[in-house]
């Protein structure tokens, strides 16, 4: 298994601010997601982070308003820059770790944020 | 053609009863479907999940049932437990030597599990 550290678990901001969320995990892991959950609704993928290329973006999301970080296969950072209410959600950082012959993707804490 | 349809939205069960959960799906190159658990303040966890060479696959109370041609699977509680009460969200992706990638999730069911 993988363990997940994300930092800070909750946060809340002022808009037009920008937040920085870290996840670090215990071993090297080829896959990494960030995802967002709005409250109370279901996960949707923002990018893949990719160790040592840029980020792979999914349609309605763009590196401006979330450049994502990933200088090493255990740790990677997600921005949101110029912050609003609407972006108030838990963000999740994913990885992809194996429990014996199976490939499982594990999720952090989440980081809560709030914008005022 | 990337949606994830999952059904109830809230479900309220008795101690003992059984939960069952639906979920459905358009794109016929997803080949691997997921269960994730999450409690309230924490990341989701992975339950169970299934690969289309199945029709059903079973871990302790949980099961998951899957009609490919229906293109349709299904979380099975038995024996519903308080200590189940927390949301569920069915996934699916197209998987591959990489492992599980992009989960498309379900819209997510808040069960309840009265004592």
């Amino acid at each position: 298994s993988a363990v997940i550290s994300q930092k800070p678990s909750r946060d809340i901001c002022q808009r037009g601010t920008s937040l920085t969320i870290q996840c670090q995990v215990d071993s090297q892991v080829t896959m990494m997601f960030w995802y967002r959950q709005q409250p109370g609704q279901s996960l949707t993928l923002i990018a893949t982070a990719n160790q040592g290329s840029e980020a792979t973006y999914e349609s309605g999301f763009v590196i401006d308003k979330f450049p994502i970080s990933r200088p090493n296969l255990t740790f990677s950072t997600l921005t949101v820059s110029n912050m609003s209410p609407e972006d108030s959600s838990i963000y999740l950082c994913s990885v992809v770790g194996s429990t014996g012959a199976k490939n499982i993707q594990y999720f952090g804490a989440g980081t809560r944020l709030s914008v005022l | 053609q990337q949606q994830v349809k999952q059904s109830p939205q809230s479900l309220i069960v008795q101690k003992g009863g059984i939960s069952i959960i639906n979920c459905a799906y358009e794109n016929t190159a997803f080949d691997y479907f997921p269960w994730y658990q999450q409690f309230p303040g924490k990341g989701p966890a992975l339950l169970i999940a299934i690969r289309p060479d199945v029709s059903e696959k079973k871990e302790g109370r949980f099961t998951i049932s899957f009609n490919k041609s229906a293109k349709q699977f299904s979380l099975h509680i038995m024996d519903s437990q308080p200590g189940d009460s927390a949301t569920y969200f069915c996934a699916a992706s197209t998987d591959s030597i990489q492992g599980a990638q992009k989960l498309v999730f379900g819209q997510g069911t808040r069960l309840t599990i009265n004592p």
